[in-house]
C-alpha cells in the first residue's frame, strides 16, 4: 500500500527565513510519481511539480527548490526567501506510474510566513 | 490557461436530500477524478473515470455515490441522501492521460465546499 507521511503538522518562520517542508514516502511499485500541491486560504489545490521516480536529479524553479532522494524515501519541498504569499497548506502526494492512478496525499504541512 | 472548473462554489443541502456537483475538465482531458477533502484534513481520492466507466474507487465511493458524464464537457458527482458527514471540500481533477509513455498531472479545480445541515 502507498502511503505519504508529511511529519510536520504546522511550521511558521519570519519573512524572508528559508523553510524546508519534508515528505516521506512508501511504496512497492519501482515506478511512480511523487508531487507537491499548494492549498492557499482559499481553497483551491495548485499543482506545483511532478517528479518521476527514475529521475532523482533535484529541481529549482525561482524560490521553490525540490530534494528527491530515493535512499530514504523522501521528496522535500525547499522555500528560499519566503514571503507572506508562502503562506498555504502544502501537501505532498504519490501516485503509481502505471496508468492514471489515484493520488495519495499526505496530511499537509501549514505554513504561516508573518512579515 | 485552460482549467478546471467546478459548480456551485458552496451549496448547503438538508440531510437526506440529493445533491449534483458539477465540474467541467479540460477539454482535451480524458481522465476525471473526485476526491474529498474533510475540513482540516487531507485530500482523500474517491473515483476516476475513463472511457465513460469507473476505473477506480475507493472505500468512501460507496453505494449513495455516483458519477456520470451526461455529455461531452460536463462530469458530475451525484449523492443520493446526504449524511451530516459528507460535509467536505469536494475537488475535481481531470488529466490528458499519457504523453509520449508519460503519466501528466492531475489538474484540480477549485472545488466546491459542501455544507450539509
Amino acid at each position: 500500500a502507498q502511503k505519504v507521511t508529511q511529519a510536520q503538522t504546522e511550521i511558521s518562520v519570519v519573512e524572508k527565513e528559508d523553510v524546508t517542508l519534508d515528505c516521506v514516502y512508501e511504496t512497492r511499485d519501482t515506478t511512480y510519481y511523487l508531487f507537491w500541491y499548494k492549498q492557499p486560504p482559499s481553497g483551491e489545490l495548485v499543482f506545483l511539480i511532478r517528479r518521476n521516480s527514475f529521475d532523482e536529479q533535484n529541481e529549482i524553479s525561482g524560490r521553490y527548490s525540490w530534494n528527491f532522494q530515493k535512499s530514504t524515501s523522501s521528496f522535500n519541498f525547499t522555500i528560499t526567501a519566503s514571503q507572506v504569499v508562502d503562506s498555504a497548506v502544502y501537501f505532498c502526494a504519490l501516485s503509481e506510474a502505471a496508468g492514471n492512478t489515484p493520488l495519495v496525499f499526505g496530511k499537509g504541512t501549514r505554513l504561516s510566513v508573518i512579515a | 490557461e485552460p482549467e478546471v472548473t467546478q459548480t456551485p462554489s458552496h451549496q448547503v443541502t438538508q440531510m437526506g436530500q440529493e445533491v449534483i456537483l458539477r465540474c467541467v475538465p479540460i477539454s482535451n482531458h480524458l481522465y476525471f477524478y473526485w476526491y474529498r477533502q474533510i475540513l482540516g484534513q487531507k485530500v482523500e481520492f474517491l473515483v476516476s473515470f475513463y472511457n465513460n466507466e469507473i476505473s477506480e474507487k475507493s472505500e468512501i465511493f460507496d453505494d449513495q455515490f455516483s458519477v456520470e458524464r451526461p455529455d461531452g464537457s460536463n462530469f458530475t458527482l451525484k449523492i443520493r441522501s446526504t449524511k451530516l458527514e459528507d460535509s467536505a471540500m469536494y475537488f475535481c481533477a481531470s488529466s490528458p492521460g499519457q504523453l509520449f509513455g508519460d503519466n501528466q498531472p492531475q489538474h484540480f479545480g477549485d472545488g466546491t465546499r459542501l455544507s450539509i445541515l
